[in-house]
């Protein structure tokens, strides 16, 4: 079982829709990250959170501790929204565990 | 300012060789961790290096190994080359570790034939 699990594994949205992508984890952590991974490999950090609830422009990432639970969502979805997000867990032990990724496509 | 830098882009190599794959951090930065990313597949963590010293290993075998310089900068040698090595190596840089945001290198993509 991993320790980090998203859900789901593909989405396809139409432009406008509004997203969410899902992320249990099993392990205790220090801080939950949210990355966006395009084609060709290049990994952007959106959002760090270990608790609440951060917004930035479109995309709003939330956090359970209690459920240990994440959510990650895109409001008003473009297609140049499209891409890989990706779900980490980093613990106070400096390990980090990866989700297997949420591949979004958002259809014009 | 200049983002995470890795070297090089691209490398073949062929299996029971050697390689080092080398990593700049954001200048400011003392902590550099290691990744594996296989094609499909999610990022797999494999070392944490901050200030010189290893703060985390992943479960990778002995093969893998890596240093952190007085300059911050890392280098990442895997010994013994296997097929199932192939993948994208992404390094990031924090400024003091894990509890800070990450910033992510544009990888280098390493083939064993």
């Amino acid at each position: 079982k991993n320790e980090v699990e998203q859900s789901p594994q593909n989405l396809t949205a139409q432009e406008g829709e509004f997203i969410t992508i899902n992320c249990s984890y099993s392990v205790g952590i220090s801080a939950l990250h949210w990355l966006q991974q395009h084609p060709g490999g290049g990994i952007v950090s959106l959002f760090m959170l270990s608790s609440g609830k951060k917004k930035h422009g479109r995309l709003i990432a939330t956090i359970n501790i209690q459920e240990k639970h994440s959510s990650l969502h895109i409001t008003a979805s473009h297609p140049r929204d499209s891409a890989v997000y990706i779900c980490a867990a980093s613990n106070t032990g400096n390990q980090f565990y990866f989700g297997t990724g949420t591949s979004l496509t958002v259809i014009p | 300012d200049a983002g995470v830098t890795q070297s090089p882009t691209h490398l073949i190599k062929t299996r029971g060789q050697h390689v080092t794959l080398r990593c700049s951090p954001i200048s400011g930065h003392k902590s550099v961790s290691w990744y594996q990313q296989v094609l499909g597949q999610g990022p797999q963590f494999i070392f944490q290096y901050y200030e010189k010293e290893e703060r985390g290993r992943g479960n990778f075998p002995d093969r893998f190994s890596a240093r952190q310089f007085p300059n911050y900068s890392s280098e990442l040698n895997v010994n013994a080359l296997l097929l199932g090595d192939s993948a994208l190596y992404l390094c990031a840089s924090s400024l003091a570790g894990s509890h800070y945001e990450q910033y992510f290198g544009p990888g280098t993509r390493l083939t064993v034939t």
